[in-house]
C-alpha cells in the first residue's frame, strides 16, 4: 500500500542555517512525488516535484528535493532559512494506480528562530 | 493564489445538519479532488472527478457526496454531520487524469460542527 512518512514532526531552525526535512514513502512503482507547504490559515502551496530524470529538483522559493529510490526518500532541503519560511511542510507521493490520488505524509511544523 | 476558488471560507452548524461546500477549479483544469485534513488524520483523499465522473473514492463516508458540474465547478455535500466531521476540507484542481498532475490548492473551507 501507498504511504508516506514524515519522522520529523516539529523542527527549529536558526535563520540563516541550512534545513533539510525528511521524506520515506513507500509505493510499488515509480513515485511521483511532491512537497507542500502550508501557512497558517492557508491553502497548500506546491514547492515542488518529482516525476523521473534528474533526481536532485529544485522548486520555489529556494527549495530543492533529492529523490534517492534505493532509500525510498525525497527529502526537502533549503540551504538558508528564512523566517517566513515558518509553516508546515507536506510530502506526498501520488498514486496512478488509485485515481490519481495523493498520499501524504502527517507533515513537519517549521519554527524559525532569529 | 493558486486559481482554485472554495466557498465558504468558514461554516458553523449543528450536528444533524447539511451543508454544501463548493470549488471552482483553476481555469482550464478538468479534475476536481477533495481532501479532509483534520487533526487525527491529517490530510485525507476523498473522492475525483474528471470532467463530471466520477474517477476514485477514497475515504469519504457515505454521509457525504460530491458532484462536478457542466461547468466545472464542484460540491461536495455533508449531511447528518457529527462532531467528528469538523475539519478543513480542501478543493484541488489539475488539469487531467489518466496520468498524475500536480495539484493545485485551494484555500479551504473550515467546518465547524457544534
Amino acid at each position: 500500500a501507498q504511504s508516506v512518512t514524515q519522522p520529523d514532526i516539529h523542527i527549529t531552525v536558526s535563520e540563516g542555517a541550512s534545513l533539510e526535512l525528511r521524506c520515506n514513502y513507500s509505493y510499488g512503482a515509480t513515485p511521483y512525488l511532491f512537497w507542500y507547504v502550508q501557512s497558517p490559515g492557508q491553502g497548500l502551496q506546491l514547492l515542488l516535484k518529482y516525476f523521473s530524470g534528474d533526481t536532485l529538483v529544485q522548486g520555489i522559493k529556494g527549495f530543492e528535493a533529492e529523490f534517492k529510490r534505493s532509500q525510498s526518500s525525497f527529502n526537502l532541503r533549503k540551504p538558508s532559512v528564512h523566517w517566513s519560511d515558518a509553516a508546515e511542510y507536506f510530502c506526498a507521493v501520488g498514486a496512478l494506480n488509485t485515481g490519481n490520488q495523493f498520499y501524504f505524509g502527517t507533515g513537519t511544523s517549521l519554527t524559525v528562530i532569529p | 493564489d493558486s486559481g482554485v476558488t472554495q466557498t465558504p471560507k468558514h461554516l458553523i452548524t449543528a450536528t444533524g445538519q447539511r451543508v454544501t461546500l463548493r470549488c471552482s477549479p483553476r481555469s482550464g483544469d478538468l479534475s476536481v479532488y477533495w481532501y479532509q485534513q483534520s487533526l487525527d488524520q491529517g490530510l485525507q483523499f476523498l473522492i475525483h472527478y474528471y470532467n463530471g465522473e466520477e474517477r476514485a473514492k477514497g475515504n469519504i463516508l457515505e454521509r457525504f457526496s460530491a458532484q462536478q458540474f457542466p461547468d466545472l465547478h464542484s460540491e461536495l455535500n455533508l449531511s447528518s454531520l457529527e462532531l467528528g466531521d469538523s475539519a478543513l476540507y480542501f478543493c484541488a484542481s489539475s488539469v487531467g487524469s489518466g496520468h498524475i498532475y500536480e495539484q493545485y490548492f485551494g484555500p479551504g473551507t473550515r467546518l465547524t460542527v457544534t
